[in-house]
């Protein structure tokens, strides 16, 4: 399996533009999560779905974020408008579904917004 | 408070020193505790994975936990150069059904000089 894949690698937009970042989880897997990583604040879960179903989105910052998970093998992170504040790195995961299994990481998308 | 809390760093030590890094934590719910290793521009991958308190030891590495302290860390012995990274410890509940979230700390810079 090639892995958890996530595009863009890199994304540099400008204020106010809508972003949208992608991911493939592993085949199989039916638990994905969404993180956001800041030397400030570290790793970050923003959102996590089971069974395409979102479990817990607590970790959104704000409305301009969003997510969806149409099915099993494909989810976006959507952030309408960006603010300069967004530039992070984000990842995604995924995982099966049992309770005390790995999660596997993308190699996450670095975004900037200027 | 954060519910996870490790000291970002950054640590440097020479080549063959033993390592240890901490992280301490506020949640009793918490039954499993990793160990993830991120390379500059990676995502994270799982380095050590352990259940309750005690130690666990792969290779080089030892996890050792004790809950009643809520107090985890992770040995290195023998350190290498390519040990150099980012570890980061993370944690979550006992979830009998579907994944549960991944609690992270910040992360500590490691390098290890040759």
């Amino acid at each position: 399996d090639a892995g958890v894949i996530q595009s863009p690698r890199h994304e540099v937009t400008e204020m106010g533009q809508e972003v949208t970042l992608r991911c493939k989880p592993i085949s199989g897997h039916n638990s994905l999560f969404w993180y956001r990583q800041t030397m400030m604040r570290g790793l970050e879960l923003l959102i996590y779905f089971n069974n395409n179903v979102p479990i817990d989105d607590s970790g959104m910052p704000e409305d301009r974020f969003s997510a969806k998970m149409p099915n099993a093998s494909f989810s976006t992170l959507k952030i309408q408008p960006s603010e300069p504040r967004d530039s992070a790195v984000y990842f995604c995961a995924s995982s099966q579904f049992r309770g005390n299994t790995e999660a596997f990481f993308g190699q996450g998308t670095r975004l900037t917004v200027v | 408070q954060k519910e996870v809390e490790q000291d970002p760093g950054p640590l440097s030590v020479p080549e063959g020193a033993i390592v240890s890094l901490n992280c301490t934590y506020s949640n009793s719910a918490f039954q499993y505790f990793m160990w993830y290793r991120q390379y500059s521009r990676k995502g994270p991958e799982l380095l050590m994975y352990t259940y309750s308190s005690g130690n666990k030891e792969d290779g080089r590495f030892t996890a050792q936990v004790d809950k009643s302290s809520k107090y985890i860390s992770l040995f290195i012995r023998d350190s290498q150069p390519s040990d150099s990274a980012t570890y980061l410890c993370a944690m979550k509940e006992f979830q009998p059904q579907g994944a549960q979230k991944l609690v992270f700390g910040q992360g500590t810079r490691l390098t290890i000089n040759p």
